[in-house]
């Protein structure tokens, strides 16, 4: 596609579901992050991809954070058990090369709320 | 740990003046450096990089990069109402990890 899709837009769960957010990168790029922005902060790293490499989940919050890459495209996001504190947007975002040498991509993100 | 810091502001000017944002970083090893706009509600968009000491000019743009003194700056001419935004200041490192992102500097531009 043209842009990084994400999906859905918003999400609202209650407090101990199970939620999963879908990212569709640039065609072509082979490095994905995620970054989660709560009200008023700044964008906290969450994980990285990058080809056929092992993950660089170096920041994820807790084990109820999880996320996989499927064909080194699409990628979901999934949170467990979700709390109130997980409430955020969450931003996909794709490079052409590792590290974001030349810079990220982003998609609009997911907004989540846990109630 | 690895930080980007930025005064969150705001910072006000009055339409057609220089606005001047900053951004400092504290590894050394840092190599390339990005400046993002974010409007509210929005995600972040890029708008300028720079990877060597000195002044890059896009347009109405001027990013300058020190890395003796750790310090990045994003220069806005003739500021218009339009550029009122977010902005925040990204490094990558040497370490090979993702961007980290500043908490970025809110731009207010009257007109």
């Amino acid at each position: 596609g043209a842009g990084v899709s994400q999906s859905p837009s918003n999400k609202v769960t209650e407090k101990g579901k199970d939620v999963e957010l879908r990212c569709d990168p640039i065609s072509g790029h082979t490095a994905l992050y995620w970054y989660r922005q709560s009200l008023g902060q700044g964008l906290e790293f969450l994980i990285y991809f990058q080809g056929n490499s092992a993950p660089d989940k170096s920041g994820l919050p807790s084990d109820r954070f999880s996320a996989e890459r499927t064909g080194g495209s699409v990628s979901t996001l999934t949170i467990q058990r979700t709390q109130q504190e997980d409430s955020a947007v969450y931003l996909c975002a794709s490079s052409v090369a590792r590290q974001g040498t030349y810079g990220y991509t982003f998609g609009s993100g997911t907004r989540l709320t846990v109630v | 740990q690895k930080e980007v810091e930025q005064n969150s502001g705001p910072l006000s000017v009055p339409e057609g003046a220089i606005a001047s944002l900053n951004c400092t970083y504290s590894d050394r090893g840092s190599q390339s450096f990005f400046w993002y706009r974010q409007y509210s509600g929005k995600s972040p968009e890029l708008i300028m990089s720079i990877y060597s000491n000195g002044d890059k000019e896009d347009g109405r743009f001027t990013a300058q990069l020190n890395k003796a003194s750790q310090y990045v700056s994003l220069l806005i001419r003739d500021s218009q109402p339009s550029d009122s935004a977010t902005y925040l200041c990204a490094v990558n490192d040497q370490a090979g990890t993702a961007l980290i992102f500043g908490k970025g500097t809110t731009l207010s531009v009257s007109s």
